[in-house]
């Protein structure tokens, strides 16, 4: 079955501090796997995504995130988080490529502390 | 620009009542998709199409129906409103590759009393 587990439903972090938002897959076969990021009373938005090229994704807003196939995770992270980071993050897996919809993560809302 | 919409942006119904909520999208994507989002779960897929005519059902599409009759719109009907379908509702596209990005409209907040 597909799934996709978020460790942590909050995560606070100091202003200029590391971000780290954890994402483990259950998959034997490599999936694709995003980040988006949902602020108050919005969509969601691409942060970035796994697409099978380099394991080190680069997103935007400084973001970044890494495909490890031995732990499958493809945590999220940023060196120095900013007040407008505040908001919830999603991970998401495309585990068929035949099926094209997003297996969501619960979710985990990043607070940012000055 | 292109752009995907959503309407209304809050509903209010009564228990028993079809309500329809609209998705438009201006991408000339061929996917398109219904997830709702619950407090604990994330977003949970709902109906999605893969082109006109063409629809499919998601985990928890029970108590919903969608049709597809052309490529711009996917509107999302409750039968008969329950008190469970009070969620906030996104509706999404995408272009043909599973990589290609979903992009989302700004979601419904239905509240069924």
């Amino acid at each position: 079955a597909q799934s996709v587990t978020q460790l942590g439903s909050h995560v606070s972090v100091s202003e200029g501090a590391l971000v780290l938002l954890r994402c483990n897959y259950s998959s034997s076969v490599p999936p694709y796997l995003f980040w988006y990021v949902q602020y108050p009373n919005q969509g969601l938005q691409l942060l970035l995504k796994y697409t099978s090229a380099a394991t080190l994704v680069k997103g935007i807003n400084g973001f970044e995130a890494e495909f490890k196939k031995s732990e499958t995770s493809f945590h999220l992270t940023k060196p120095s988080a900013h007040m407008s980071d505040a908001a919830e993050y999603f991970c998401a897996v495309i585990m068929d490529t035949g099926r094209r919809a997003l297996t969501f993560g619960s979710g985990t809302r990043l607070q940012v502390q000055p | 620009d292109a752009e995907i919409t959503q309407s209304p942006r809050h509903k209010i119904t009564e228990t028993g009542r079809q309500v329809t909520l609209a998705c438009h999208q201006t991408w000339n994507h061929n996917n398109m998709f219904w997830y709702r989002q619950d407090l604990g779960h994330g977003l949970r897929l709902i109906h999605y199409s893969y082109g006109v005519q063409d629809t499919n059902k998601g985990e928890v599409s029970d108590g919903y129906s969608v049709s597809r009759s052309n490529t711009e719109d996917l509107p999302l009907t409750l039968e008969s409103a329950a008190s469970s379908q009070t969620s906030v509702y996104f509706c999404a596209s995408s272009s043909d590759r599973s990589t290609d990005t979903q992009y989302f409209g700004p979601g419904t907040r239905l509240t069924v009393l």
